[in-house]
């Protein structure tokens, strides 16, 4: 069963841009992600699902300033022109045979 | 819109059981499935179990394994998520997901896409 590696927390200033990174577990480096985003208080909220070429799909309304990209085992999620709303926990998330995996999240703090 | 409403807090004393729905909205309920997933205090967030609204079938994660059961009511578009044997530290939000499966020529794979607001369920004697 993979597993997910998260940071757990990240750092920018308002405006700047960040990169997180979601790591699979060895033996699963081709596998599918998706990105969740929870902000304070909230339900978590899909952002897109990223495959290994780098290609990924966004949900309803998720803002361009979200993109994401893959290298080898690593998935990862671009915020550009960061908001104060995009203060919040990062995670990501697959599947392997009927079974979900979470990363532990990533804390980003808009400084 | 598509959407998923769950229903109210609870509290229940340790040893008690609780079931949680999901009623869905918007979208073809047979069409997809429904995970369920929780959180506890200051945590991560903790898969629990995955059925298929079209024919019922389940997979729960090995912890829970003989204490949660996932059924849902087609006739209603509503999932539902029964724990027994509730304990302190199931005091968590649980939350439902639907499930899409996306599939290309000699692969497929589901991921959530859509989350209910969650449900709160505190533990206490």
């Amino acid at each position: 069963q993979p597993v997910l590696t998260q940071s757990s927390s990240a750092s920018a200033s308002l405006g700047s841009s960040v990169k997180l990174t979601c790591t699979l577990s060895s033996g699963h480096s081709s596998y599918i992600i998706a990105w969740h985003q929870q902000q304070p208080g909230k339900a978590p909220r899909y952002l897109m699902k990223l495959e290994g070429s780098g290609s990924y799909n966004k949900g309803s309304g998720v803002p361009d300033r979200f993109s994401g990209s893959s290298s080898g085992a690593d998935r990862y999620l671009t915020i550009s022109n960061l908001q104060s709303e995009d203060e919040a926990d990062y995670y990501c998330e697959t599947w392997d045979s009927n079974t979900w995996v979470f990363g532990g999240g990533t804390k980003l703090t808009v400084l | 819109q598509v959407q998923l409403v769950q229903s109210g807090a609870e509290v229940k004393k340790p040893g008690a059981s609780v079931k949680v729905s999901c009623k869905a909205s918007g979208y073809t309920f047979t069409s997809y499935g429904i995970s369920w997933v929780r959180q506890a205090p200051g945590q991560g967030l903790e898969w629990m179990g995955w059925i298929s609204a079209y024919n019922g079938n389940t997979n729960y994660a090995q912890k829970l394994q003989g204490r949660v059961t996932m059924t849902t009511d087609t006739s209603t578009s509503t999932a539902y998520m029964e724990l027994r044997s509730l304990r302190s530290d199931d005091t968590a939000v649980y939350y439902c997901a639907r499930v899409t499966m996306v599939r290309g020529v000699t692969w497929y794979y589901y991921y959530m896409d859509v989350w209910g607001k969650g449900t709160t369920v505190t533990v206490s004697s």
